[in-house]
């Protein structure tokens, strides 16, 4: 099966830096790469996925990188707010396995 | 337009207990999922149905889990008996079809005593 590591598992950035977020993956069956965030005690929510005909997306302060080559896809968020302060999933569709979080912390 | 829906969200029993889940997944959605989240761990996925068809469950403990979705809308998670690491959320999901835009529930938190 699937197998998806995420790096790194806690990040501290100050208020305004940005923020990396890398995963890899195993299977190259997998052909969408969802990124969540979870803050404390609620759901999962969405925030940005690629799909594997794509090499790069953007939403506003938040990106994703897709190196289908390496099998690794990557989270960049810019311009970090404290609201930002969350645990953050990436996913990789072939048996939808999970990486295992980074917390990351944006201090004011 | 009402997203999925799980019950009850919170849930305590003693071990060798029985307990269910209940999920209502997004109208239209044919694809649901049901994952368990232990704490501070990303979600683990336990079984996920196309229509009324289990078609990956193989991290579903089958001694003591069962899953089921009937006319493949709702879906049921039984655990029997419960043992004191079955603590965890269990979060149930729904997308129109795999490889789509997942839909997570607020989950249930449950509590083996």
């Amino acid at each position: 099966g699937e197998n998806v590591e995420q790096h790194p598992s806690t990040l501290s950035v100050q208020e305004g830096d940005s923020a990396v977020i890398k995963c890899t993956y195993s299977d190259s069956a997998s052909n969408y790469f969802p990124w969540y965030k979870q803050e404390l005690g609620k759901r999962p929510q969405l925030i940005i996925d690629i799909r594997s005909n794509v090499g790069e997306k953007k939403d506003q302060r938040i990106a994703v990188t897709l190196n289908k080559t390496a099998k690794h896809f990557s989270l960049h968020i810019t311009e970090t707010q404290p609201e930002d302060s969350a645990v953050y999933f990436c996913a990789a569709s072939y048996d939808m396995r999970f990486g295992a979080g980074t917390r990351l912390t944006v201090k004011p | 337009e009402a997203g999925v829906v799980q019950s009850p969200r919170y849930k305590i029993i003693e071990k060798k207990q029985p307990v269910a889940f209940w999920c209502n997944p997004i109208s239209g959605h044919n694809t649901l999922y049901w994952y368990r989240q232990n704490l501070g761990q990303g979600p683990e996925l336990l079984i996920r149905y196309e229509n009324e068809e289990a078609v990956d469950d193989s991290q579903l403990p089958k001694d003591r889990f069962s899953a089921e979705r009937l006319k493949g809308v709702d879906s049921t998670l039984k655990i029997q008996p419960a043992e004191l690491g079955d603590s965890a959320v269990y979060l149930c999901a729904s997308s129109l079809d795999d490889s789509d835009t997942q839909y997570f529930g607020p989950g249930t938190r449950l509590t083996v005593l």
